[in-house]
């Protein structure tokens, strides 16, 4: 099983600031590696696909970058609507697993 | 409108059975996977299983095998998860979530639904 580790736990950030959050495999995964954003009693929204892709109606200022065991999420100016828990998860091999998340918060 | 809709938690005992179903809508449900992910109270989520289009390949995590059967009907749009032999770690709110045509990850989710496991 591919492990992954995000990091930091907590993120607290000033509204208007950049966010730049780490997750890391435990084996490589190519760019078959997603970002996820969740806010509380919602379900997961898909952020990025393929290490760098955006999904459908995802803001500009989320970016994906990362290819291996190395991937980083960068909210580049924070937005109320964003503070939230983000998951990575990789694709690359069953079963299909997810990092223990990172809470963005309010600074 | 593009929907997935869960039904059938509730309160089971240890040792316990569970269907679960998701309505599918506003997509052709026949040309997708779909998965079931779960998420115990407060915690990170867990992928637990994946059904092709045609049924054929399913894959389970590990936790779950021999316990829990995914299927699903495509006249019905409808994705199942049966869960039998059910233990407390079980409990969570569980998500249907449709695949993507690159695969393996999940691009719209079911609002969730709350399986209890307790006596």
């Amino acid at each position: 099983e591919i492990v992954m580790t995000q990091s930091p736990a907590t993120l607290s950030v000033s509204p208007g600031e950049r966010a730049t959050l780490s997750c890391r495999a435990s084996q490589r995964v190519n760019s078959n590696f997603a970002w996820y954003q969740q806010k509380p009693g919602q379900a997961p929204r898909l952020l990025i696909h393929s290490a760098s892709t955006r999904a459908t109606g995802v803001p500009a200022r989320f970016s994906g970058s990362g290819s291996g065991t190395e991937f980083t999420l960068t909210i580049s100016s924070l937005q109320s609507e964003d503070f939230a828990v983000y998951y990575c998860q990789q694709y690359n091999d069953w079963p299909l697993t997810f990092g223990p998340g990172t809470k963005v918060d309010i600074k | 409108q593009v929907q997935l809709v869960e039904s059938g938690g509730g309160v089971v005992q240890p040792g316990g059975s569970l269907r679960l179903s998701c309505a599918a809508s506003g997509f052709t449900f026949s040309a997708f996977g779909m998965h079931w992910v779960r998420q115990a109270p407060g915690k990170g989520l867990e992928w637990v299983t994946f059904i092709p289009v045609d049924g054929s390949e399913k894959y389970y995590v590990e936790s779950v095998k021999g316990r829990f059967t995914i299927s699903r009907d495509n006249s019905r749009t409808t994705l199942y998860l049966q869960m039998n032999s059910l233990r407390p770690e079980d409990t969570a709110a569980y998500y249907c979530a449709k695949d993507t045509h690159e695969g393996r990850l999940f691009d719209l989710w079911g609002q969730g639904i709350l399986v209890t496991v307790s006596s």
